[in-house]
């Protein structure tokens, strides 16, 4: 069956502090990785997303992502979590054209001062 | 360019009412794609329609149904309303040419609460 699983609910990170969330999937096709963020209230802001080639991704404000497919994973990362990056965060699996895009149940992540 | 709009943001209906949803992709986009958000299930598929034609649908009952028209723009429309449809209807699009994968841009969302 296809999923993503992310392990973790809530995760609460100091201010300066780094952060990795946690991404794991199953998918029959080639898979296409997105993180997408989610403010209180708003719809989802794309991140980063992989389709091929390198497997360390650069995003959006300061974001990165490693592919291993030998595992599984894409898990998200940041050296400095800064307050305004509060929010709620989703990893999603997707295939060709036309197919849905399969999201976990997303990661909230509060940032202490 | 202008993202993905939706209309209305917010919407109370009562049970057994329905109601339509809009969406507006993003110009250029052909393909626009619909999930439900909820607390309890999460994002979830509801169907997704390009150049006017349903594509791809999820597990969802009937009475929720969508279209496109000819400028890309798309309507969901859900019929005799449940308390559990209350949620946040995501429309999501992407320009989907040549047939090759794309991302997916989301919308703000509609909040439609049922009562």
């Amino acid at each position: 069956a296809q999923s993503v699983t992310q392990p973790d609910i809530h995760i609460t990170v100091s201010e300066g502090a780094s952060l990795e969330l946690r991404c794991n999937y199953s998918y029959g096709a080639t898979p296409y990785l997105f993180w997408y963020v989610q403010s209180p209230g708003q719809g989802l802001q794309l991140l980063l997303k992989y389709f091929s080639g390198d497997t360390l991704v650069q995003g959006i404000k300061g974001f990165e992502a490693e592919f291993k497919r030998s595992q599984s994973s894409f898990n998200l990362r940041k050296p400095s979590v800064h307050w305004s990056d509060a929010a709620e965060y989703f990893c999603a699996v997707g295939g060709q054209a036309g197919t849905a895009l399969i999201f976990g149940k997303g990661t909230t992540l509060s940032v202490s001062s | 360019k202008a993202g993905v709009t939706q209309t209305p943001r917010y919407l109370i209906k009562t049970r057994g009412q329905q109601v339509t949803l809009s969406c507006s992709p993003i110009s250029g986009h052909r393909s626009v794609s619909w999930y439900q958000q909820t607390p309890g299930q999460g994002l979830q598929f509801l169907f997704e329609y390009f150049s006017e034609t349903q594509r791809n649908k999820g597990n969802f009952p009937g009475r929720f149904s969508g279209r496109q028209f000819s400028n890309s723009r798309s309507e969901m429309n859900v019929s005799t309303l449940e308390l559990g449809d209350s949620a946040l209807y995501l429309c999501a699009s992407s320009s989907n040419i040549g047939g090759r994968v794309e991302t997916q841009y989301f919308g703000p969302g509609t909040r439609l609460l049922v009562l």
